[in-house]
This record gives C-alpha cells, structure tokens and sequence, in this order.
C-alpha cells in the first residue's frame, strides 16, 4: 500500500517554462516532506522541505506547495533548465524525528532545450 | 568530496552466497540508514541505526542484517541472497536530533546483481 504517490512516471517540458510535479500522501499523520533530486549513478540530492505549518516554501527557482486539506503537495520549477533533467522523489515523515521517511517511486523529468 | 560512501558501485552474487555491502560518512552523523531501491520504485527503508541503536523495519527480511562498527561505518549483510534481492541499495545520514527536522545525506548506491 503506497502511502507517498507520484502517478506521474514522467514529465517533458520545455527549457524555460514551468515543470510541475505532483506528489500525493494518504497517512495524515505526516507533517514533514521534502523533495529530492536524483541524476544518474549518483545518490538522491535534498532540494527542498516543508513543514505542515506552512502551505508554501521557496528557495530561488523551486517552490513547493502543501495543501493538507487535500494531502497534496508539488514542486514548482520556474524557469526551467536543462540542468534540471532528473528523477525527483517526494518524501514524508510522521516521527517526531524525522528518521522514517516514505518515498514515492519517482518522476522523471525532462526538460528540452 | 564525497561524504557518503559506498563500496563497491556493483557488486556481482551467486544465488545463496553471502554478500556485504559498505557504507562510511565523513560528516560524523548520528544515523545511518540503509534502502532498498528496485526499478522505477520507491526506495524503501530496510533499518536504521541511531548512534548504535538499532531500528528495524517491520517488513525487513530477516535474510538482511546490519552492523555499525562505530559511527563512520555500517555494513549491509544479505545471509543468502535471492533472485528478488538483485537491486540497487541506498545508503543515507542524517544529523539525529529533536530540535531540527532531518535532511538525509545519500550515497551513490550499489547496484547488487544476484545469479
């Protein structure tokens, strides 16, 4: 039973425009997610988080928004590059510590020239 | 510089023979997890240690241990690997601590591959 789901296996967009990617939580219990950003034969790369006490995060060209209402959160990528072609993971933990992470399975983002 | 390490990048099995894994970090963290990741799926948590406390996932083989030597190391032992065990394997850290939410820290990842 997956409890973190990206449906979207993947996603092409054109360098410049704006890549959304879509993450989805049944456990109403979690109140801490992140995203990470995973290239090629290497490790899964932290890019950004929110706390649920908050509806909205920004650091330069990425912004992640959290509706809890309808356990919903996506990454926002404005302008996009071609550097950002990557697999990006959604993530969500309940614990106080943070220590028990639930991944999705991943979107695939392309970002053409 | 590489701050989460794994030994080796692939590693080639027979079927049933024992195999290790290795994980070291440079960033002196408190915990130390390992995943498992199989194709296009999420990556899943198999254990973590908190300093030397050990935490099993419910669902975890018990055909998969761990050992943490001290706090740079932790190894993954799989007893006797099967066809279904061939994946690639995430090592992570994090800082440990009640007054900041975590970041982890990935490794590269080794890519097992069972015949």
């Amino acid at each position: 039973d997956q409890q973190v789901k990206q449906n979207s296996p993947s996603l092409s967009v054109q360098e410049g425009r704006i890549s959304i990617l879509n993450c989805d939580y049944t456990n109403s219990m979690f109140d801490y997610f992140l995203w990470y950003k995973k290239y090629p034969a290497e490790g899964p790369t932290f890019l950004i988080s929110i706390s649920s006490i908050k509806d909205k995060n920004e650091d330069g060209r990425f912004t992640v928004f959290l509706n809890k209402s309808a356990k919903h959160l996506s990454l926002h990528i404005v302008p996009s590059q071609p550097g950002d072609s990557a697999v990006y993971f959604c993530a969500a933990s309940g614990d106080n510590y943070g220590q028990n992470f639930v991944f999705g399975p991943g979107t695939r983002l392309s970002v053409l020239p | 510089d590489a701050m989460v390490i794994q030994n080796p990048r692939y590693q080639v099995t027979q079927f049933g023979k024992p195999v290790t894994l290795s994980c070291s970090q440079t960033l002196n963290h408190n915990v130390m997890y390992w995943y498992q990741q199989k194709s296009s799926q999420a990556p899943k948590l198999l254990f973590h240690y908190y300093d030397k406390d050990f935490n099993n996932e419910a669902d975890t083989p018990d055909n998969f241990q761990s050992r943490r030597p001290n706090t740079s190391f932790c190894f993954l032992d799989i007893r006797s690997p099967g066809l279904g065990d061939a994946a690639m394997y995430l090592c992570a850290t994090s800082r440990g601590g009640t007054s900041v939410q975590e970041i982890q820290y990935f490794g590269p990842g080794t890519r097992l591959l069972v015949l």
